[in-house]
C-alpha cells in the first residue's frame, strides 16, 4: 500500500525558515517524480514544487521560486521541502504527492498533509 | 493554463446523477485529472487522461471531454460520494487546478 506521511509543519514567524519532510513507503520511491502541493485555508489547491527521479531536475511556480527548495533522498525514500523567507501567504496545508513515472502526469497518491502557519 | 470549474456548490440526493464541468483556458488535449477530497483522508485520484478510471474508482464515476471542455459525471450517488472534487491539468507546467466543487447532501 502506498503511504506518504508528511511532517515538520508548525507555526513560524514571517521571514524565517522551515523544512518539511515526507516519508514514502509501499512503492519504489526512486522510480517516481515527486511533488509538493499546498492548500491555503478555505482555498483551492496550488502546486508548489516537483523533483525528478534522480533529483537532478526541479520545477517551481513563480510564487515560491528562489525561496523554496525541493530535494529527495532515494536511499531513505524521503522527500523534503526547504522553505525560506516565509510569508503570511505561504500559510497552508502542504501535501506530499507522487507523480507518475514522468513529469507530465497526474498526482496519483497524496499524503494527508502538514499545516504550516506563518504568523508573528 | 487557467482551470474553471462549475458549479462551486452542488446539492443532490443519494441515487441521483450529477455532472461537474471543468474548462481550460487553452487546449490541454486529454491531460486532465479529477480528484476527490474528503475530510481526514488523503486526496484521491479518480480519473486521469480525461476519461480513464484510476484503479479502484467505482464505475459510477465517468469522465469525458478533450481540448478545453471536460465533465465529471457521477451516476447513482452514494453517501460516500459527498465530497469536494477538483480538476487539474497536467498538459503543461505549471500544473493547475480548478477551484473545486463541493457536492453536498440535499
Amino acid at each position: 500500500e502506498v503511504q506518504l506521511v508528511e511532517s515538520g509543519g508548525g507555526l513560524v514567524q514571517p521571514g524565517r525558515s522551515l523544512k518539511l519532510s515526507c516519508a514514502a513507503s509501499g512503492f519504489t520511491f526512486s522510480n517516481y517524480y515527486m511533488a509538493w502541493v499546498r492548500q491555503a485555508p478555505k482555498k483551492g489547491l496550488e502546486w508548489v514544487a516537483t523533483i525528478s527521479t534522480s533529483g537532478s531536475r526541479t520545477y517551481y511556480p513563480d510564487s515560491v521560486k528562489g525561496r523554496f527548495t525541493i530535494s529527495r533522498d532515494n536511499a531513505k525514500s524521503s522527500l523534503y521541502l526547504q522553505m525560506n523567507s516565509l510569508k503570511s501567504e505561504d500559510t497552508a496545508t502542504y501535501y506530499c504527492a507522487r507523480h507518475g513515472g514522468i513529469l507530465r502526469a497526474p498526482f496519483a497518491y497524496w499524503g494527508q498533509g502538514t499545516l504550516v502557519t506563518v504568523s508573528s | 493554463v487557467q482551470m474553471t470549474q462549475s458549479p462551486s456548490y452542488l446539492a443532490a440526493s443519494p441515487g441521483e446523477s450529477v455532472s461537474i464541468s471543468c474548462k481550460a483556458s487553452k487546449s490541454i488535449s486529454n491531460n486532465l485529472a479529477w480528484y476527490q477530497e474528503k475530510p481526514g483522508k488523503a486526496n484521491k485520484l479518480l480519473i486521469h487522461s480525461g476519461s480513464t478510471l484510476q484503479s479502484g474508482t467505482p464505475s459510477r464515476f465517468s469522465g469525458s471531454g478533450s481540448g478545453t471542455d471536460f465533465t465529471l459525471t457521477i451516476r447513482s450517488l452514494e453517501s460516500e460520494d459527498f465530497a469536494v472534487y477538483y480538476c487539474q491539468q497536467y498538459n503543461e507546467y505549471p500544473p493547475t487546478f480548478g477551484g473545486g466543487t463541493k457536492l453536498e447532501l440535499k
